[in-house]
């Protein structure tokens, strides 16, 4: 089955530098790459996905990179802010056919932004 | 509308006991999920119901647990014989079935098994 590595377990940075959360995945088939957020006590949300179709996406100060000969992925976070401040999860699947996704996710990372 | 709805939100049971975690879907979403979150740890897929289908029991990590969905809605995570092991935020996400592949968490079941 598919294993996804995760990496770093934590990360601290300063208010307005960037961070980057690198994943790593085993199954060459799969074809979809979420992230997900959780902030202290609250539920996952989904932040930023791509499809193998795709290298590069970007919203507002996240993006989300892609390399599938490599098999890794990274989320990309630029001029953070205290409220960035949670935990990521990276994710991995592959689509049978139409319909939902089955995902391995990430042990995830645990993101400081300091003040 | 309403989000994916999980009861309890806290159980806490002597080792040994059964328990029984419920997750109501958001209407109309045929893809159902439940996953557990242990401390420090990631998202561990257990099982996974897709319309009618036969549901993905592969994540499933003894036969102490079992799930069930009734009328393609809501579903039922059912734990025999409790270990202390089995502590852990039991979360729930649906998904509409279509491409966009994004799950809607719930606000997940923290079991604690004394």
């Amino acid at each position: 089955g598919e294993n996804v590595e995760q990496h770093p377990s934590t990360l601290s940075v300063q208010e307005g530098d960037s961070a980057v959360i690198k994943c790593t995945y085993s199954d060459s088939a799969s074809n979809y790459f979420p992230w997900y957020k959780q902030e202290l006590g609250k539920r996952p949300q989904l932040i930023i996905d791509i499809r193998s179709n795709v290298g590069e996406k970007k919203d507002q100060r996240i993006a989300v990179t892609l390399n599938k000969t490599a098999k890794h992925f990274s989320l990309h976070i630029t001029e953070t802010q205290p409220e960035d401040s949670a935990v990521y999860f990276c994710a991995a699947s592959k689509n049978p056919g139409a319909g939902s996704y089955q995902l391995t996710f990430g042990k995830g990372t645990k993101l400081s932004v300091i003040p | 509308g309403a989000g994916v709805s999980q009861s309890p939100s806290n159980k806490v049971t002597e080792k040994g006991k059964d328990v029984e975690l419920r997750c109501d879907p958001i209407s109309g979403h045929t893809a159902l999920y439940w996953y557990r979150q242990s401390l420090g740890q990631g998202l561990e897929f257990l099982i996974y119901f897709q319309g009618n289908s036969a549901p993905d029991k592969s994540g499933l990590p003894s036969d102490r647990f079992s799930a069930e969905r009734t009328g393609g809605s809501v579903s039922t995570l059912t734990i025999q014989r409790t270990q202390q092991e089995d502590s852990a935020v039991y979360l729930c996400a649906s998904s509409p079935g279509t491409t966009t592949g994004e799950l809607f968490f719930g606000e997940g079941s923290r079991l604690t098994v004394l």
